[in-house]
């Protein structure tokens, strides 16, 4: 059974940089079936995607926020991780991994239970 | 201002039938598959419909997805009060990108 876990700070500075982590397990963030993603989700409002990563470390981003993000993988761990720079109270969201069924243009099939980040001084 | 467009919210009474309608354009849903998601209070998304008209393993045959052009339905019948949820649509852009729609509250009255 593929579980995913958000980790991280649940409250971050203006300006600073907000870092998550995403844990897999019962699964291999290393198969070239699949890519992982971020998205996100302001209090009371709809879901944006961040971006997406394939085990080959191949990236796609949201075009609004591809300036200030950064997703990577550490395989020894079987994690991904989201980084965000210059954060501002407009970034505070509840934030979710997710794997996609296939290819970067399938759907997310199996989420995380999300990770409150609130950005505030 | 969500790429894909949702009314904001339906409602139906326990038993009937519900549509909900997500419209886009061919960089989107014209030319990709749509997905449906279900969000519970509180909850993550949960995948309940994919390429169109798929269901993922456990989802109920209650729940039902088509496409035509630029536009997709998720149907629901047989309403229950464990369906109140947000339900948002996705897709693919030629953007390249993962794109949803801003999501519909389902009431069960």
């Amino acid at each position: 059974q593929l579980q995913l876990q958000e980790s991280g700070p649940g409250l971050v500075k203006p300006s600073e940089t907000l870092s998550l982590t995403c844990s897999v397990s019962g699964g291999s963030i290393s198969s070239s079936f699949y890519y992982w993603g971020w998205i996100r989700q302001p209090p009371g409002k709809g879901l944006e995607w961040i971006g997406s990563i394939y085990y080959s470390g191949n990236t796609y981003y949201n075009a609004s926020l591809k300036s200030r993000v950064t997703i990577s993988l550490d395989t020894s761990k079987n994690q991904f991780s989201l980084r965000l720079s210059s954060v501002t109270a407009a970034d505070t969201a509840i934030y979710y991994c997710a794997r996609h069924l296939r290819l970067v243009s399938t759907p997310l099939d199996h989420w995380g239970q999300g990770a409150l980040v609130t950005v505030s001084s | 201002q969500s790429v894909l467009t949702q009314p904001p919210s339906v409602s139906a009474a326990p038993g009937q039938k519900v549509t909900i309608s997500c419209s886009g354009n061919t960089s989107n849903i014209g030319n990709n598959f749509v997905s449906w998601y279900q969000q519970l209070p509180g909850t993550a998304p949960k995948l309940l419909i994919y390429e169109n008209n798929k269901r993922p393993s456990g989802i109920p045959d209650r729940f039902s997805g088509s496409k035509s052009g630029t536009s997709a339905t998720l149907g629901i019948t047989g309403l229950q009060t464990g369906d109140e949820a947000d339900y948002y649509c996705g897709t693919w852009d030629s953007s390249p990108t993962v794109v949803f729609g801003g999501g519909t509250k389902l009431t069960v009255l």
